[in-house]
């Protein structure tokens, strides 16, 4: 069964260093998106990705946020200088379209010194 | 907007006792519904939805959950559970239409079964 990856599964760095989170969706879908979750709290919606733009973002994903779709498979989140606050689980999103369901990768855990 | 309330953040049941996980949403416009199991240190994976039809859905590992429209809630209830069960669980909104209808989680409630 095709299925959402993320790499790595976890990421340690250093405050103020450049991060990038990597996820391959599911080969013929066209929506995507990026989720995080601070230990603890609830799963929160940072972005949503169609037709290579942007399409709804949340005010979480200010502008040391960005996401790619660098070519036909990956889909990238990059974090330009990383806070101590960013450390969370981040998944990764797909869906065919918008009346499919939403399939949700491993997650990343990315945590900050 | 929607949201999405768990009121128990924590539920410990004995190992083969029924368990009922409690969700409440509020929305301004039609909405599906969801409920996502997490297992430790795992992703999400999808218990089961509510999409129209029957309000009464029934899902993976014989969990089920009831929609109940007047209450605006969509609670999960097992019968039984087991060991494995103990995970947490999120339930979920997103709108049947309208933006690129992002999925709004609640808190999670985390259910430990004790042997």
């Amino acid at each position: 069964e095709p299925e959402v990856t993320q790499t790595p599964s976890h990421q340690v760095t250093q405050m103020g260093q450049e991060v990038i989170l990597r996820c391959v969706p599911i080969s013929n879908h066209l929506y995507f998106y990026w989720y995080r979750q601070i230990l603890g709290q609830k799963v929160e919606f940072l972005v949503s990705f169609y037709n290579n733009e942007i399409s709804e973002k949340s005010e979480i994903f200010d502008d040391q946020f960005s996401v790619e779709r660098p070519d036909g498979s990956n889909f990238t989140l990059k974090i330009r200088s990383t806070k101590l606050e960013d450390s969370a689980m981040y998944f990764c999103a797909s869906r065919l379209g918008l009346d499919n369901e939403q399939f949700f990768g491993p997650g990343t855990r990315l945590t900050v010194l | 907007a929607q949201s999405v309330t768990q009121l128990d953040s924590q539920v410990p049941v004995f190992e083969e006792a029924p368990v009922e996980l409690r969700c409440n949403y509020s929305s301004s416009v039609s909405v599906y519904l969801f409920w996502y199991v997490q297992y430790p240190n795992q992703g999400l994976q999808l218990l089961l939805k509510y999409l129209s039809g029957s309000t009464l859905v029934k899902g993976i590992n014989g969990f089920e959950a009831e929609f109940n429209k007047s209450q605006t809630s969509f609670h999960l209830r097992k019968p039984s559970v087991h060991i494995s069960d103990t995970a947490e669980y999120f339930c979920a909104v997103r709108p049947l239409r309208g933006g690129y209808q992002k999925v709004t989680f609640g808190t999670g409630t985390k259910l430990q079964v004790i042997p």
